[in-house]
C-alpha cells in the first residue's frame, strides 16, 4: 500500500513569491493534516481536514496561507506571498479516522531566500 | 505552558544500555497517546501507540500514567540504529487535535 505522497520534496523561492505543496493521503484515510516543522521542534498543526471539511484551521496564518481538499482526497497548501520566516519543512499526514494514528509523507523542505 | 513537553536530551548511551524518558501533557481530556521516531531530515514514523495498561513491542516499552499526566518510553538493549529523536504525541478527545512534543534525542554509541 502506498504511503502519503508529497511533492515537491524541495523548493527554493524568493520572498514574496507564491508556492504550493501537494499531498496525496493513504487511500481510505478520511483525516488529513498539514504540519509545519522547524529545526529542533516538533511538528505544529496548520490545518486538519475530515474528508473535505477543514475542522481545525486555528493555527493557519490566513493572511498568506490557504489550503483546500477538494473531493476529500488530495490536498494543496499554498503560501502567497512567502516570507523568509516560512522556511521550514511542511509535512502532510493522514489517518483513517480523527483519533487514530497518523502517517506522514516525506515532507516538503521550503527555503525562502 | 506547552501542551506536550519532553526532555530534549540528548541521552547518550552505550550499546546494550537501557534508556528511558518521559513526556508530560497538560490536557486532562487527552485520550490517545503515541510515540513516533524521527531520523535526521526524515519524516516522523509511528513507533507505537500507548495504551492505558502499558504495552511492549520488542525492546520498547511504553507506559501511561493518567494521574500524573505523563507517558514514558523505555528502550532495552539499545542498538546503534535506535539513535533518533523520539516524539511524544497526545490526542485530545474534545477536539481530536494531535499535539507533538519537541522530541527527545537519543544517541547510542558503540
Amino acid at each position: 500500500e502506498a504511503g502519503v505522497v508529497q511533492s515537491p520534496r524541495y523548493k527554493i523561492i524568493e520572498k514574496k513569491q507564491p508556492v504550493a505543496f501537494w499531498c496525496n493521503p493513504i487511500s481510505g484515510h478520511n483525516t488529513l493534516y498539514w504540519y509545519l516543522q522547524n529545526l529542533g521542534q516538533g511538528p505544529e498543526l496548520l490545518i486538519r481536514y475530515e474528508n473535505e471539511e477543514a475542522v481545525d484551521d486555528s493555527q493557519l496564518p490566513k493572511d498568506r496561507f490557504s489550503a483546500e481538499r477538494l473531493k476529500g482526497v488530495d490536498s494543496t497548501l499554498k503560501i502567497q506571498p512567502a516570507e523568509l520566516g516560512d522556511s521550514a519543512v511542511y509535512l502532510c499526514a493522514s489517518s483513517r479516522d480523527r483519533d487514530t494514528e497518523a502517517f506522514f509523507g516525506q515532507g516538503t523542505r521550503l527555503t525562502v531566500v | 505552558r506547552k501542551e506536550v513537553e519532553q526532555d530534549p536530551g540528548p541521552f547518550n548511551v552505550p550499546e546494550g544500555a537501557t534508556v528511558a524518558f518521559n513526556c508530560t501533557y497538560s490536557n486532562s481530556a487527552s485520550q490517545s497517546f503515541f510515540w513516533y521516531r524521527q531520523d535526521c531530515r526524515k519524516e516522523p514514523k509511528l513507533l507505537m501507540s500507548v495504551y492505558s495498561s502499558g504495552n511492549e513491542d520488542g525492546r520498547f516499552t511504553a507506559q501511561l500514567n493518567r494521574a500524573s499526566q505523563y507517558i514514558s518510553l523505555l528502550i532495552r538493549d539499545s542498538k546503534l540504529s535506535d539513535s533518533a529523536t523520539y516524539l511524544c504525541v497526545v490526542g485530545s478527545s474534545n477536539d481530536y487535535k494531535l499535539s507533538f512534543g519537541a522530541g527527545t534525542t537519543v544517541t547510542v554509541r558503540a
